[in-house]
Formats: C-alpha cells, sequence, structure tokens
C-alpha cells in the first residue's frame, strides 16, 4: 500500500515569514495530494488539493507543489498569521481517477509567532 | 463541501461494552470512510463503509471489533465492539464526493 512519510514533525516561525512542510510518497499510481489542516480539538479541514497532472496550485497565501518524477509534493504558507497556527496533514490517494483510499502522514505541528 | 453530521461528539464507556457512532452525509456524498486518530497523531483508515453490502476493512481492522453499516447513500454507523481502554480515540466519519474528502467533527472516545 501507499506509505506517505512528512516532515517536519513541529515547525515554529514568526509571524510574516513562510513556512514549508514537505511529504513524500511511495506508490506512483497516487494522483491526488490533499492538505487538511486541524485546529485543536477540530475536525481536519481540506485547504487545498493537486492532482498529478498539475505541478503547482495556488490559492491566496497557500500554495502547492508536485514532482511525480521524485514523488514529492510540497505546502507553501507564505506571509504567515497566528491563525495559521495548527496540525497540517497531508494525504495521497491511490486509486484512480476517483476518490479512493486517502493515507495521511504524520503531521505537522505549525505554530506562528506573533 | 459537504455536511457530514457525526454523533455522539463524545462518550466515556466501561470496558467490554459496545458503543456506535452514527454518521449523516448529505446528497453530495457517494463515498463515506472511517477513520480513526489517537491523541496527537495521524489519521489511520478503518474502513470503507459500502451501501447496502459488507464493508472493505484495512489491515489491522476486523469486523467483529468495528462493525459498520451503510443502509443507505447518506447514512453510516460504526460500531466499537468489546472495548478495551486501547480503543480510546477519535473516530472520525468522512464521505466524499468524486474529488474530495470531508470530515465530520468526530467521536471522542474514552474507555475506563
Amino acid at each position: 500500500g501507499e506509505n506517505v512519510e512528512q516532515h517536519p514533525s513541529t515547525l515554529s516561525v514568526q509571524e510574516g515569514d513562510s513556512a514549508v512542510i514537505k511529504c513524500t510518497y511511495s506508490d506512483s499510481a497516487s494522483n491526488y495530494f490533499p492538505w487538511y489542516k486541524q485546529e485543536l480539538g477540530k475536525r481536519p479541514q481540506l485547504i487545498i488539493d493537486i492532482r498529478s497532472n498539475v505541478g503547482e496550485k495556488k490559492d491566496q497565501r497557500i500554495a502547492v507543489t508536485l514532482n511525480k518524477t521524485a514523488k514529492h509534493f510540497s505546502l507553501h504558507i507564505t506571509e504567515t498569521q497566528p491563525e495559521d497556527s495548527a496540525v497540517y496533514f497531508c494525504a495521497a490517494s491511490s486509486r484512480g481517477s476517483t476518490l479512493g483510499r486517502l493515507y495521511f502522514g504524520r503531521g505537522t505541528q505549525l505554530t506562528v509567532w506573533p | 463541501s459537504a455536511v457530514i453530521s457525526q454523533k455522539p461528539s463524545r462518550d466515556i464507556c466501561q470496558r467490554g461494552t459496545s458503543l456506535t457512532i452514527q454518521c449523516q452525509v448529505d446528497s453530495q456524498v457517494t463515498m463515506m470512510f472511517w477513520y480513526r486518530q489517537q491523541p496527537g497523531q495521524s489519521l489511520t483508515l478503518i474502513a470503507t463503509a459500502n451501501q447496502g453490502s459488507e464493508a472493505t476493512y484495512e489491515s489491522g481492522f476486523v469486523i467483529d471489533k468495528f462493525p459498520i453499516s451503510r443502509p443507505n447513500l447518506t447514512f453510516s454507523t460504526l460500531t466499537v465492539s468489546n472495548m478495551s481502554p486501547e480503543d480510546s480515540s477519535i473516530y472520525l466519519c468522512s464521505g466524499g464526493t468524486f474529488e474530495k474528502l470531508f470530515f465530520g467533527s468526530g467521536t471522542q472516545l474514552s474507555v475506563l
């Protein structure tokens, strides 16, 4: 099955700085890569996703990049704000073009200091 | 995004008992899954809830321990059977459309 590795496990940045979280996956058949944000005591929320036919996707201060050859993808948050503090999970789906099982990374605790 | 309602939100149970968690999704959802999240940990897929048939379990999870039903497209239940303290965790229902997966608010289970 798919194996998703996520780094770093914790990340502290100053408000206004950028944050980058990286993930690798093992199954070359994986073609859907979402990112979730989970605030303390809340449900995971989908914040951005990318498919394998796209190399980069942006949504305001958040961007995701995908390198299929190297089998890694990254989340970039620019101009970080204290409300960005949360646990971020990457995931990969290995079931063709329909929504299949998602395999999650271990998560990154992001802390943004004011 | 899809609307996913899950209940109960939390429960404290005695060892050896069973708890059934209910999940209701809106009609946009076609796929339903159950995940477990232990404190400070990642999300682990328990099973795919299949409409009108037996669920598809992931390695390490069995039907006798985690029976799942999905009698129709928008409703599913997960039962945690013969509970032990090791079952203390957050259980999350999730539902997906063709492209995206959304989560319920979770059930925080504590087993004494």
